[in-house]
């Protein structure tokens, strides 16, 4: 079984102000790890995504992610945020085992970009 | 080219009616999942199909909940004798390479 935590709901932070949105998992086998954006009233965008290699990765809107296998997270961070990214975040995992995978996700982190 | 679509995008049901959710996913992808979305919660997975094959439904919360994709394309979650907690926005996705999942906008069903 799979589990992701969000431990933050909100996070508050002014415009052009760097932020880092936090996520751990919890899985006993090796997975696939995703953030993605959902504005209001609309379904979920992909921001970026962790397979293999490299585990600092870049995704749309100037958002990136660092893998720390050891401490089990994959926070998201941006170094300059705009009024724009006022949304709800949700860090996702799946099974990297092969075959599709329903993904498991966190509770979301709302976003609010303060002028 | 397209994305997912759903319809409707919103639906208001009274206790105990059956609705029916349709999905469109995205042409040639073959993995078609569907989730949950409880108010101030993150998506939880119901089902997945494989083509017109349905690999996993240990999402689906009661007997009340069915979904199919009978020739691998359109699927539809029907949801029996609605009950007020079944209230929520259903996400479908898409996908060609079963990793990466393309989402649609979702159906909010109200049940009154």
């Amino acid at each position: 079984a799979q589990s992701v935590t969000q431990l933050d709901s909100q996070v508050p932070v002014f415009e052009e102000a760097p932020v880092e949105l936090r996520c751990n998992y919890s899985s006993s086998v090796s997975v696939y790890l995703f953030w993605y954006v959902q504005y209001p009233n609309q379904g979920l965008q992909l921001l970026l995504k962790y397979l293999s290699g490299s585990t600092l990765v870049k995704g749309i809107n100037g958002f990136e992610a660092e893998f720390n296998k050891s401490q089990t997270s994959f926070h998201l961070r941006k170094p300059s945020v705009h009024i724009s990214d006022t949304a709800e975040y949700f860090c996702a995992v799946s099974d990297s085992g092969g075959g599709a995978d329903g993904l498991t996700f966190g509770k979301g982190t709302h976003l609010i970009i303060q002028p | 080219g397209a994305g997912v679509s759903q319809s409707p995008r919103y639906k208001v049901a009274k206790r105990g009616q059956d609705v029916a959710l349709r999905c469109d996913p995205i042409s040639g992808h073959v993995s078609l999942f569907w989730y949950q979305q409880a108010l101030g919660q993150g998506p939880e997975f119901l089902t997945y199909f494989q083509n017109e094959a349905q690999l996993d439904k240990s999402g689906l919360p009661s007997d009340r909940f069915f979904a199919e994709r009978p020739e691998g394309s359109v699927s539809t979650l029907k949801i029996q004798r609605t009950q007020q907690e079944d209230s929520a926005v259903y996400l479908c996705a898409s996908s060609e390479s079963s990793v990466e999942q393309f989402f649609g906008p979702g159906t909010r069903l109200t049940v009154l």
